[in-house]
């Protein structure tokens, strides 16, 4: 068990660029979270995967965001045209089946959009 | 729209003392309860839960307490160490979404 992993730990993009994160899940885990976490602020939900399919996406994850999970592992959200707002760190989550639910976060990936 | 709200931003303890953290949740709905630590440049690394039917639920020197009256949710750390030093988020679970208090940064003094 090498807990989540996310990559980059860091990106710094311009405005109006594209940028891709990945998250690798704990391997035994079928349930993956995003989340959105700012300054002073906790962890913001962003979307939420069982399996290959994404069952739930925030009111926040606005239409230049998307996310994948397409062999139901690993994950990758995108963020088109990126705007200085988008700066934050971005976590991924990762938790088994089965209530409770517990999540296991990885270390973060912080995008800095100048 | 906050729905688990953390009203102390910060709290400086001496060691071996008692810290206690405390969270409000407005949505009753919400059915199981966790909290996470977090260090700088690090994830929240998972401490201890509680299920809407217990009201108390301890592991070594962390024991969470809820008050679902009072929607009300406590950590209590004892005997509080340096190494506890970090920021401690509640966090609350309806369905498929959690939601995130905003964080208490403790500091326990040596």
């Amino acid at each position: 068990d090498t807990g989540v992993s996310q990559n980059p730990r860091h990106k710094i993009t311009k405005r109006g660029q594209n940028v891709t994160f990945r998250c690798d899940p704990i391997s035994e885990h079928n349930r993956l979270y995003w989340y959105r976490q700012t300054l002073g602020q906790g962890p913001e939900f962003l979307t939420y995967f069982q399996n290959e399919a994404q069952l739930e996406k925030s009111r926040l994850l606005s239409d230049r965001f998307s996310a994948e999970r397409p062999k139901g592992s690993f994950s990758t959200l995108e963020i088109q045209r990126t705007e200085q707002g988008d700066s934050a760190m971005y976590l991924c989550a990762s938790s088994r089946s089965g209530a409770p639910d517990t999540q296991y976060f990885g270390p973060g990936t912080r995008l800095t959009v100048l | 729209d906050q729905q688990v709200k953390q009203n102390s931003p910060s709290l400086s303890v001496q060691e071996g003392r008692i810290s206690i953290l405390n969270c409000d949740y407005t949505n009753s709905m919400f059915d199981y309860f966790l909290w996470y630590k977090k260090y700088p440049a690090e994830g929240p690394t998972f401490l201890i839960s509680i299920s809407s039917i217990k009201d108390k639920n301890e592991d070594g020197r962390f024991t969470v307490f809820l008050n679902k009256s009072a929607k009300h949710l406590s950590l209590h750390i004892v005997p509080s160490q340096p190494g506890d030093s970090a920021v401690y988020f509640c966090a609350a679970n309806t369905g498929n979404q959690f939601y995130f208090g905003t964080g208490t940064s403790l500091t326990v003094i040596p």
